[in-house]
């Protein structure tokens, strides 16, 4: 039971354009959602973050959409950079998790080109 | 500052032998975790710890024991190693204060089972 989903594995978008990735929820508990970028060889780095108080999230080039009616949450990069090419993780957790117990998406592939 | 430390970055081991992997985080934090990334999976949580002395399962924990018995360190073992534990294992820590903060990771260990 996949509780967090990103449905396309991979983006494509030129430098300079914006950049959306999209993550489903099923679970309505989860009370807070991050968003974590991973380079090849490299551990997850935390990106940016909302709590389901909140709709929108902004921090410089990155802004982060909550939908909770729809279970529905996007990450905006504008404008991208060639430096943006990562993976994206989208991750949610409860407070009904013990530890705060985080549950990840498969990750989208996200290739800015020149 | 080294963050999340994880020992090794690469080991290679045959069929039925065991090993241990080190994490160890200078920050002082209470929760640390233990995940698997597998391809087109994203993360997944082994076990984790809430503070010293500490240990819980995670969504898949089997095949795999830990220990935590410095705060600072949280060992995984792989008592006999199957190649369905090869797979990149990512260790993260985080503090257990009040309201919500992002788990910092280490850089991997990625694991072969012949």
């Amino acid at each position: 039971d996949q509780q967090v989903k990103q449905n396309s594995p991979s983006l494509s978008v030129q430098e300079g354009r914006i950049s959306i990735l999209n993550c489903d929820y099923t679970n309505s508990m989860f009370d807070y959602f991050l968003w974590y970028k991973k380079y090849p060889a490299e551990g997850p780095t935390f990106l940016i973050s909302i709590s389901s108080i909140k709709d929108k999230n902004e921090d410089g080039r990155f802004t982060v959409f909550l939908n909770k009616s729809a279970k529905h949450l996007s990450l905006h990069i504008v404008p991208s950079q060639p430096g943006d090419s990562a993976v994206y993780f989208c991750a949610a957790h409860g407070s009904f998790s013990g530890a705060q117990k985080l549950v990840f998406g498969q990750g989208t592939r996200l290739t800015i080109n020149p | 500052n080294a963050g999340v430390t994880q020992t090794p970055k690469f080991r290679v081991l045959k069929t039925g032998q065991s090993m241990t992997l080190l994490c160890a985080q200078d920050m002082n934090h209470e929760y640390m975790y233990w995940y698997r990334q597998d391809p087109g999976m994203g993360l997944r949580l082994i076990h984790y710890s809430v503070g010293e002395g500490t240990t819980a399962k995670g969504e898949v924990p089997d095949g795999y024991n830990v220990s935590r018995l410095k705060k600072q360190n949280f060992l995984l073992g792989l008592e006999s190693a199957a190649p369905s534990q090869t797979s990149v294992y990512f260790c993260a820590s985080k503090g257990a204060v009040v309201g919500n903060q992002p788990q910092h990771f280490g850089d991997g260990t990625r694991l072969s089972i012949l």
